[in-house]
């Protein structure tokens, strides 16, 4: 069974203490992997798609990476405004996405 | 990226009444789907909502209980019935671009069953 999982579960930083969010995933095929922001109450917010091993995405204080068994979310100098749920989530060629449980991330002034 | 507009985008409801939430994108899309999310988890496919035919349902969820219409390309409706309080989640529309491939959401309806 595709299965995708998050590491840490929550996450607490200092301003400007840099960290990474792990999306670990096993599935029988990617056709992409994506990142999304998600604020309390409200719907995701996409963030970025990785296609495929050693491809990179950034944008603003937050970069994506992908290897063949995982994905990690870098960021950069947090601010809070960073703060939220972080999702990954995998198209596996099937009906629809499977997505990862998040990573709460607090980042405290 | 969709311009995805939901509504309501919160309501409270009594058990056992029926709430229907809307969904418009301001394109055309193929692929337009509906998500539960309940409190502190992640997101859960209900059903994929096809247009001119009857939507596709992920085990655990049943027609009688989630009806959905796809009357066009830009619009869906998702129907809970007969409210439980388990069946308070927020409720998120997306659709896959079908350009990109990419897959992005509503701001989501909020749905309290008192």
């Amino acid at each position: 069974e595709d299965q995708v999982t998050q590491s840490p579960e929550a996450l607490r930083l200092q301003e400007g203490e840099s960290s990474s969010l792990n999306c670990s995933y096993t599935v029988s095929g990617l056709r992409g992997l994506f990142w999304y922001r998600q604020d309390p109450g409200k719907g995701p917010e996409f963030l970025f798609t990785l296609y495929s091993a050693g491809e990179e995405k950034e944008k603003e204080r937050l970069k994506a990476t992908l290897t063949k068994k995982e994905s990690f979310l870098h960021i950069t100098a947090p601010k809070p405004e960073d703060s939220a749920t972080y999702l990954c989530a995998v198209d596996n060629y099937g009906q629809n996405f499977v997505f990862g449980p998040g990573t709460r991330l607090s980042v405290l002034p | 990226s969709a311009v995805i507009s939901q509504k309501p985008s919160r309501d409270i409801c009594q058990r056992g009444t029926s709430l229907t939430i809307q969904c418009q994108v301001d394109s055309q899309v193929t692929m337009m789907f509906w998500y539960r999310q309940q409190p502190g988890q992640s997101l859960t496919l209900i059903a994929t909502a096809n247009q001119g035919s009857e939507a596709t349902y992920e085990s655990g969820f049943v027609i009688d209980k989630f009806p959905i219409s796809r009357p066009n390309l830009t619009f869906s409706t998702l129907t809970v019935s007969n409210m439980s309080p388990e069946d308070s989640s927020i409720y998120l529309c997306s659709v896959l671009s079908d350009w990109t491939g990419e897959l992005f959401f509503g701001e989501g309806s909020r749905l309290t069953v008192l």
